[in-house]
């Protein structure tokens, strides 16, 4: 099975601070995906990345960017973390093409709260 | 766009019986696939069930099987002989075929509470 680790299950930041959320997958998956769970909500797309140095805007990137210096490793950047970003933040990977149509692994997530 | 709604925020079921989890989306897509995700309180979201849409028969995991309904864009989980290890968040979601970034799109949830 594909291994989603997500560096952190919980993180406490203050309004401002830039926050750095890191995910790595062991399984050689070329898409690799950034979500924000909401309740009510479900799961909203931030930013994903098909490639290395690859990335695309998803739903909801206002104040986020993304790094992708590796295959295996996806990370979410918060320039400015503010209260409205209090979250859970999940990670996620796939294979390209017709073979991600399969499904994708997640990571356990990271609740993230900003004060 | 797609949008992919799940009518029940909250549902319950008594252990050993049967649930079933509503979902509804709306595309113009005419090939797509349709998915269950599992969220257990762990948090780690794991694919329960998958659907490809120019399939006509219902996709089926052991205990878990659903009711695809193209032209009403329905797509509902039943859960047979609930378990209490079903507790979780359900999640139901859509991909369009074609789809080279595979980027789904996610239903509100429905979080299942099995009792003993």
């Amino acid at each position: 099975d594909v291994k989603v680790t997500q560096s952190s299950r919980y993180l406490v930041k203050r309004t401002g601070e830039k926050v750095f959320l890191e995910c790595v997958q062991d399984m050689d998956h070329e898409n690799m995906f950034w979500y924000r769970q909401d309740p009510g909500l479900g799961l909203r797309l931030i930013y994903f990345s098909y490639d290395v140095k690859m990335k695309e805007k998803g739903d909801i990137p206002e104040g986020y960017s993304v790094s992708r210096e590796k295959k295996e490793r996806f990370s979410l950047i918060l320039e400015s973390a503010s209260t409205n970003q209090t979250s859970m933040y999940l990670c996620a990977s796939s294979l390209l093409g017709l073979a991600g149509n399969q499904g994708r692994s997640f990571g356990a997530g990271t609740r993230l709260s900003v004060l | 766009a797609q949008t992919v709604t799940q009518s029940q925020p909250e549902m319950s079921v008594q252990e050993a019986e049967t649930v079933t989890l509503s979902c509804t989306y709306d595309t113009s897509e005419s090939n797509y696939y349709l998915f269950w995700y599992k969220q257990p309180p762990s948090r780690q979201m794991i694919l329960v069930i998958r659907q490809e849409a120019y399939k006509q028969q219902n996709a089926t995991e052991n205990r878990f099987s659903v009711n695809f309904q193209k032209a009403a864009k329905s797509f509902s989980l039943k859960i047979s002989d609930s378990q209490l290890g079903d507790t979780a968040m359900y999640f139901c979601a859509f991909m369009k075929d074609n789809n080279a970034g595979n980027m789904l799109t996610f239903g509100g949830g429905t979080r299942l509470m099995v009792k003993p």
